[in-house]
């Protein structure tokens, strides 16, 4: 069974940073482009990152470009985004997820984490 | 980048009733659309993939279509349990980008 499990979510002040955590199980993760997606309070899905299974192509919105960074260890099954200059938009729900391969529509999707950036 | 337009914004119907959903890509995407089904608090479902090809275990009600620029998403008998906010999502280029979404309403 696939699981998606993310972490790292909370409270931090505007111009802040924080590393948000997704732990993957039941697939070979590092054969998939994983994903993240967020949605603010109220709000539409806006995906944010992607990266490709072996990690050396990496894809972003233009709204966290050169802000975010999305990386991940094959070997902990992890997915990570780490989140610097952070603003108030960028409050929202984040959720990680698993595409088809390198299809990228979304079968599975994590819980998600709450980012609340606010001073 | 590709914009991805849903309508209506919201709609209201009865059980039973047969429900489509528009959704219009800036440029041609040929297939490379997806459909998602989210309740509140939740996290998104697949529905449709590939504009036409229903994920397992979706209910049979739901369908999809279209190619190039515009497509639908249909119910065709509404029932209770699809009280929810639906988006499309077009997976032919980065950046991905989703539709603002249709909020369906029971009557």
């Amino acid at each position: 069974e696939v699981q998606l499990l993310e972490s790292g979510g909370g409270l931090v002040q505007p111009g802040g940073s924080l590393r948000l955590s997704c732990a993957a199980s039941g697939f070979t993760f590092s054969s998939y482009t994983m994903p993240w997606v967020r949605q603010a309070p109220g709000k539409g899905l806006e995906w944010v990152a992607a990266i490709s299974g072996s990690g050396d192509d990496t894809f972003y919105a233009d709204s966290v470009k050169g802000r975010f960074t999305i990386s991940r260890d094959n070997g902990k099954n992890t997915l990570y985004l780490q989140m610097n200059s952070l603003r108030a938009d960028d409050t929202a729900v984040y959720y990680c997820a698993k595409s088809a391969g390198t299809t990228m529509y979304f079968g599975n999707w994590g819980q998600g984490t709450l980012v609340t950036v606010s001073s | 980048d590709i914009q991805v337009t849903q309508s209506p914004s919201f709609l209201s119907a009865s059980v039973g009733d047969r429900v489509t959903i528009t959704c219009r890509a800036s440029q041609d995407i040929t297939s490379y659309l997806a459909w998602y089904q989210q309740k509140p608090g939740k996290a998104p479902k697949l529905l449709i993939y590939a504009a036409s090809t229903l994920q397992s275990g979706v209910p049979s009600r739901f369908s999809g279509s279209g190619s190039g620029t515009e497509f639908t998403l249909t119910i065709t008998s509404l029932q209770p349990e699809d009280s929810a906010t639906y988006y499309c999502q077009q997976l032919h280029s980065y950046p991905l980008t989703f539709g603002g979404g249709t909020k369906v309403e029971i009557k």
